[in-house]
């Protein structure tokens, strides 16, 4: 009964190809994130999802398309897999958008080569 | 907008001995306050949090960390290291509204014998 739960937990796979990694939240939440950590282990945030809604879109290049299909999925569809996509993505969720509080799931190690 | 500075990069204790993590941020008004911890391969794990109140919290696994206005700090202490507290300390900030939270670089623990 994970909390966060994200499939799959590695992918490794070539340039060029398009990948997706799922995430499912069991806790009610009605907010979800997706964080990308890089190999010196910084975390930023890449999107965030309130009830199905587009609310937080960093910089991030649109290669990456999140989809929240309801309130408790939230995925990230990645195209064109470039080698610097190669990281660890965290998705995650809170109660309430801006309150901070955030339940991680255990991450996803893309490798791209 | 938010920033979150942990000037140590990576810290070495022994087992017994005291623990202070350093964490300063940088928004303009009261800040939500957190850290985490992150063990090898694991997603993120909420230690304690500051919204208000009591600027000494208590959180799991023995950790405490003191919220200084004047200081702009939220350093995280532990009395007494165990050797399964080796991993990666995150402090964040976070806000009222759609504002996601912002990760320091962290801090790795080792613990040595």
């Amino acid at each position: 009964d994970t909390a966060v739960s994200q499939t799959p937990k590695y992918l490794v796979t070539q340039m060029g190809n398009d990948k997706s990694i799922k995430c499912e939240q069991n806790l009610g939440h009605d907010t979800m994130y997706w964080y990308k950590q890089d190999s010196k282990k910084f975390l930023k945030i890449m999107f965030s999802y309130n009830n199905k809604e587009l609310i937080i879109n960093e910089t991030v290049p649109n290669r990456f398309s999140p989809k929240s299909p309801d309130k408790a999925h939230l995925n990230l569809h990645i195209n064109s897999l470039e080698l610097g996509d190669s990281a660890v993505y965290f998705c995650a969720s809170s109660q309430g958008a801006g309150t901070g509080e955030l339940f991680f799931g255990e991450g996803s190690r893309l490798t791209v080569l | 907008a938010q920033s979150v500075t942990q000037p140590d990069i990576h810290i070495t204790v022994s087992e017994g001995a005291s623990l202070e993590l350093r964490c300063n941020y940088s928004y303009g008004a009261t800040p939500y306050l957190f850290w985490y911890v992150q063990s090898p391969g694991q997603g993120l794990q909420l230690l304690l949090k500051y919204f208000s109140g009591d600027t000494l919290v208590q959180g799991i696994k023995g950790f405490e960390a003191e919220f200084k206005r004047s200081q702009s700090s939220f350093n995280l202490r532990k009395p007494s290291v165990h050797w399964s507290d080796a991993a990666e300390y995150f402090c964040a900030v976070g806000a009222r509204g759609n504002t996601p939270l912002v990760f320091g670089k962290g801090t790795r623990l080792s613990v040595i014998a």
